[in-house]
């Protein structure tokens, strides 16, 4: 049962603190996105990942977020520093575009991010 | 300003009653997806519709997409507790080898026994 792999699932940290959130997409997938929920303004894309090459990260904070794929199998989002405001679930969803993809997102469970 | 507006926000029925929410935008999408999304769970796909005017029927659930391509609806036709949940609007956008995927803030839809 092919799914997307999302770590860790929470995460309490203080203020200031590294946080590296990891996600195996689905295996054959071109496609990588990090989006981030909150209540307030709902899904938000951060990046977008085609074929491991960032095409989009118009939606994350440069100052303090970075997002990389080092290989196929592993996407990264890590802040660096952490503040309050980024206290959120965080969502990758990889999906299939071209050779006959939908354009449909498998999304994980999520990491929820809680800044202290 | 957000790309997509969701409509209503909150909606509570009762078990049996039919129900529609709305996705609207000013700007022209080359497909549009619907989620839903359970607590706890990533949203997952219920249904793309990609050409002006298209309906398509899944069980209880009718989407449609507008002529202009540019909004949408859901209508539930009997709801029942099991359809409660957060339902998404995602508009896609395509530039050369760009895709984005943009997402209403949705609709939390509670179904009551």
């Amino acid at each position: 049962d092919a799914r997307v792999t999302q770590t860790p699932r929470d995460k309490v940290t203080e203020m200031g603190q590294e946080v590296t959130m990891r996600c195996q997409p689905i295996l054959g997938h071109n496609t990588v996105f990090w989006y981030r929920q909150t209540m307030m303004q709902g899904l938000e894309l951060l990046a977008y990942f085609r074929n491991r090459a960032p095409l989009d990260d118009s939606g994350m904070p440069k100052d303090r977020f970075s997002a990389e794929m080092p290989d196929a199998t592993l996407a990264t989002l890590k802040i660096q520093p952490s503040e309050p405001r980024d206290s959120a679930v965080y969502f990758c969803a990889s999906g299939l575009r071209g050779q006959g993809g939908t354009g449909e997102l498998f999304f994980g469970e999520g990491s929820r991010l809680t800044v202290l | 300003t957000q790309l997509l507006e969701q409509s209503p926000q909150f909606l509570s029925i009762q078990e049996g009653e039919n129900l529609t929410v709305y996705c609207n935008s000013s700007s022209v999408f080359s497909s549009l997806q619907w989620y839903r999304q359970e607590p706890g769970e990533g949203p997952v796909l219920l249904v793309t519709v990609v050409t002006g005017g298209e309906v398509k029927k899944l069980k209880r659930l009718t989407f449609q997409f507008g002529d202009a391509r540019k909004d949408s609806s859901l209508h539930i036709t009997a709801a029942q507790p099991g359809d409660t949940g957060l339902y998404l609007c995602a508009g896609a956008q395509s530039t050369g080898s760009n895709y984005k995927l943009t997402f209403g803030k949705g609709t939390l839809l509670t179904v009551n026994p």
